[in-house]
């Protein structure tokens, strides 16, 4: 029973150009969710997170956006840069649990 | 400042050896964390400790997998006997109040298993 899906295992995008990468969940008990990025040989990073109560959050060209009655997130980045190649997890939480996503490869061609 | 430290790297072993896995996490951080990283299911958390405390291990697979935290800098993933349906990158993270909200977990590099 997977409780969070990224249906998109790769997207490839042009530099400079917006990515959008997509996250559903499916417990409506999750009240925090946090998006990861993953370099190969190196463990996930810590991005950008946003809280239930909010819809958007935003740090520099990363933006996270939240719709609770979808069940429903994405990770905008504009404009995207080839550092930015790299797997991206989003992650749901409760105060006990994080459970993650199978994860998303971005390719930002130059 | 030291991140999360995981060792080994790398471990290759035949099947039916046993396998140590191990962890340092941030100092300060009470929360510990060990995942498992496959292509067809992601990132699955085995098991979480809080205060050195196991709190959920409802993800560890079966018995042959334990894991241990016998103080606030170290701790370790023990596979016995292990199967070549165990290879994986395990991951190991801390945080503080459990990664949850603004205080998100930290990852080491990972220990890529290999069991032939």
């Amino acid at each position: 029973d997977q409780q969070v899906k990224q249906n998109s295992p790769s997207l490839s995008v042009q530099e400079g150009r917006i990515s959008i990468l997509n996250c559903d969940y499916t417990n409506s008990m999750f009240d925090y969710f946090l998006w990861y990025k993953k370099y190969p040989a190196e463990g996930p990073t810590f991005l950008i997170s946003i809280s239930s109560i909010k819809d958007k959050n935003e740090d520099g060209r990363f933006t996270v956006f939240l719709n609770k009655s979808a069940k429903h997130l994405s990770l905008h980045i504009v404009p995207s840069q080839p550092g930015d190649s790299a797997v991206y997890f989003c992650a749901a939480g409760t105060p006990n649990k994080l459970v993650f996503g199978a994860g998303t490869i971005l390719r930002v061609k130059s | 400042d030291a991140g999360v430290i995981q060792s080994p790297r790398h471990e290759v072993t035949e099947m039916g050896q046993e396998v140590t896995l191990r962890c340092k996490p941030i100092s300060g951080h009470n929360s510990l964390f060990w995942y498992r990283q496959t292509m067809m299911r992601g990132l699955e958390l085995l098991i979480y400790f809080n205060n050195n405390v196991p709190i959920d291990d409802s993800g560890m697979p079966e018995d042959r997998f334990s894991a241990k935290m016998p103080n606030a800098s170290f701790s370790t993933l023990k596979i016995q006997p292990s199967e070549p349906r165990d290879s994986a990158v395990y991951f190991c993270a801390s945080s503080l109040r459990g990664g949850y909200g603004n205080q998100p977990q930290h990852f080491g590099d990972g220990t890529r298993l290999s069991i032939l």
